[in-house]
Order: C-alpha cells, then structure tokens, then sequence
C-alpha cells in the first residue's frame, strides 16, 4: 500500500463546468475525509465517510457539492457549475478509527477555475 | 468560537538550533492534537500528536508540549535541518464521539538558513 491516492493532481476547468476528483485510501482504512486549502491557509473540513455512510458534512459544503464512497473503499467528490471561488487544494485523508496517529494525506487535487 | 491559531506566521532559524513552534486553540473541550508538516506540493504529513491527558511527548527530534491550563500547544524540533524548512500546521479535535474531524490552524512557516 503506497499510502492515500488523489486523482488528478491538477485541473483546470472553465467556470460553469463539474470536476469530479477521486480519493484512494489506504485499503484497510475505514474513514475518509475530504477537506479544501487554499492558498496561506490550513486545510478546512468538508465531510467524512465512516465506510460507506456519510457522517458529516461541512456548512462550506454548498449543495453545488457531494461526496460519495459507495462501497466503503474509494471516494468521489464533485463541484457542479464551478465558480472561481471553488479554486483550491483539494485534500483527502483515510484513518482507522479507534487507531491513533492522525490521518493520513494524500498530495491532494489542485483545482483551477478560469 | 472553536478555533486553532498560530502565533508567529514564519519562524527562521539556523541550521543545527533548535525550533519552537506555538499553536493556541480556544477549545476547552480538545481532546486530541495533532502537528502536522506540509511541504510546496504536498499534503499534511503526521509529525506527532498527544492527547489532552497527557503534557508531552516525545518523539524522534521532535517534543509537542500542552498546557491545558493556558489552551496552549507547542512543537519543539531539535537540531533543525534543512529538509526541516515546512509549513508546520497543528490541528485539533474538539467533538465529542472522536468524529475524527480536524480544526486546523493557519500555519507557521519554518524557514532553515544554512
């Protein structure tokens, strides 16, 4: 296992248009997260998947926004109709609950909307 | 509000002395915290974490103290090194239930002159 996979690392994308970004996590993880950074900032939290079911999702999680993990391994995330406020890092991390030491990142998704 | 913030937004240091990071949450309730390093291009990566019973702990080069009683955390990096030079973020986690979702800070970027 290589640790936490995002897909792609970049994208640019004309304003209107949906991305959709893929998260691997590392296999016997059983928590994903998405979070978003921006540029100077710490990452701030999106949602997260407890295996299949989605636990929380973050007031920064307008409805032009969601995340599914449909069979507990793999994640999705997709923006709808992007806006240039949507341009960020775009950070996945997998745990194991009940294990300590924090989560582990992948290199995250740079989005670009022109 | 729930909150984690840095003090200083980059510390320089000589190659060889020691850095000290300071971090302070305003959350009474955090239970679990963590440091991460984040170099250009990457995600977070897990330096170390502690838990709210404990006052420090230690690890390879590097100390995370907490002070409960000022809500203060801190890392401390001996004999910093070049490949040190990051983005040092800490984070923590305040919910009850262990939902796993990280508050980060904003970071404090390390710089290491040779």
């Amino acid at each position: 296992d290589t640790g936490v996979s995002q897909d792609p690392r970049h994208k640019i994308t004309k304003r209107g248009q949906n991305v959709t970004f893929r998260c691997d996590p590392i296999s016997e993880h059983n928590r994903l997260y998405w979070y978003r950074q921006t540029l100077g900032q710490g990452p701030e939290f999106l949602t997260y998947f407890q295996n299949e079911a989605q636990l929380e999702k973050s007031r920064l999680l307008s409805d032009r926004f969601s995340a599914e993990r449909p069979k507990g391994s793999f994640s999705t995330l997709e923006i709808q109709r992007t806006e240039q406020g949507d341009s960020a890092m775009y950070l996945c991390a997998s745990s194991l609950l009940g294990q300590g030491g924090g989560y582990t990142f992948g290199s995250g998704t740079r989005l670009t909307v022109v | 509000g729930e909150s984690v913030g840095l003090h200083l937004p980059t510390l320089s240091v000589q190659e060889g002395d020691n850095s000290i990071i300071n971090c302070a949450y305003s959350n009474s309730a955090s239970d679990y915290f963590i440091w991460y390093k984040q170099e250009s291009g990457k995600g977070p990566q897990f330096i170390i974490d502690i838990r709210s019973n404990m006052d420090k702990r230690q690890g390879q080069r590097v100390t995370v103290l907490l002070n409960k009683t000022v809500k203060h955390l801190s890392l401390q990096i001996a004999a910093t090194q070049p490949g040190d030079s990051a983005v040092y973020f800490c984070a923590e986690n305040n919910l009850p239930g262990n939902t796993g979702k990280l508050i980060f800070g904003q970071g404090t970027t390390l710089q290491v002159k040779p």
